[in-house]
C-alpha cells in the first residue's frame, strides 16, 4: 500500500539545526521529495532524492535516506524564521505511475 | 509565463451547485495534475494527464468530478452537485515529461460548500 507519514510538528529555536523524519511503505518508489507551502503560496519543491541514494546535500538542507528502514529525514542546517513553514515529504515513481505521495506535513516553527 | 496559474483563486458555492476551476500549466509542460488538499493534510492525487490524454484517476475522484485538457494546454476541473465534504484546496501541478517529475504547483483553489 501507498502510506508516507510524518510527524506534525516542530518547534525550533533560530540558528540550530531542524530535522523532520519521514517513513512511506512503498519500497517501489523512484524519487522522494521535500515540498515547502508556507501560507498564501503554492507548493515548492526543495530537494530530491533518487531512491538509490543515501544521502545529499544542498546548501543548508541535508536529505538523508535509509532504505531498509524506508526513512526519509530533511535537515535544515541554521535555522532562519524564514523557514517556518509546513514541510511535506513526498514520495514519486517512475515507468508511467507518476503521482506524487504526500505526507499530511510538518509544521516547523521557528521562534527566537 | 512565470509558473502554474489557477483561476478562481477562492470560491464560495451552494450545497448541490456545480462548479468548474481552471488551470494553466507552464507552457512547456506536457504533464498535468489535479490534487486535492484538505486541512492539517498533505495533496491527495485525483487525476493526471499527458497532453490531452487523461492517463490516471484516483478512486476519490467520484463520478461527479470530471476533469479535461482538450487541447493538451489548460485544463478544467469540474465538480457536479456539489457537496460539503468536496470544500478542500484544489491543486494543480504540471511538470515535464524528462527528468525528476519535478511537479510544479499551482496557488490552489480554495473551494467552500456551505
Amino acid at each position: 500500500g501507498e502510506d508516507v507519514e510524518q510527524s506534525l510538528f516542530l518547534s525550533v529555536r533560530e540558528g540550530d539545526s531542524s530535522v523532520i523524519n519521514c517513513t512511506y511503505t512503498d519500497s517501489s518508489s523512484t524519487y522522494l521529495y521535500w515540498y515547502k507551502q508556507e501560507p498564501g503560496a503554492g507548493l515548492q519543491l526543495l530537494t530530491y532524492i533518487f531512491s538509490n541514494m543515501d544521502m545529499k546535500q544542498d546548501q543548508r538542507l541535508t536529505v538523508l535516506l535509509n532504505k531498509k528502514d524506508k526513512h526519509l529525514s530533511l535537515r535544515i542546517a541554521d535555522t532562519q524564521t524564514g523557514d517556518s513553514a509546513i514541510y511535506f515529504c513526498a514520495e514519486g515513481f517512475s515507468g508511467g505511475y507518476n503521482k506524487l505521495i504526500f505526507g499530511a506535513g510538518t509544521r516547523l516553527a521557528v521562534h527566537p | 509565463d512565470t509558473g502554474v496559474s489557477q483561476d478562481p483563486r477562492h470560491k464560495i458555492t451552494k450545497r448541490g451547485q456545480n462548479v468548474t476551476f481552471r488551470c494553466d500549466p507552464i507552457s512547456e509542460h506536457n504533464r498535468l495534475y489535479w490534487y486535492r488538499q484538505t486541512l492539517g493534510q498533505g495533496p491527495e492525487f485525483l487525476t493526471y494527464f499527458q497532453n490531452e490524454a487523461q492517463l490516471e484517476k484516483s478512486r476519490l475522484l467520484s463520478d461527479r468530478f470530471s476533469a479535461e485538457r482538450p487541447k493538451g494546454s489548460f485544463s478544467t476541473l469540474e465538480i457536479q452537485r456539489t457537496e460539503q465534504g468536496d470544500s478542500a484546496m484544489y491543486l494543480c501541478a504540471s511538470s515535464p515529461s524528462v527528468g525528476i517529475n519535478e511537479q510544479f504547483f499551482g496557488p490552489g483553489t480554495r473551494l467552500t460548500v456551505l
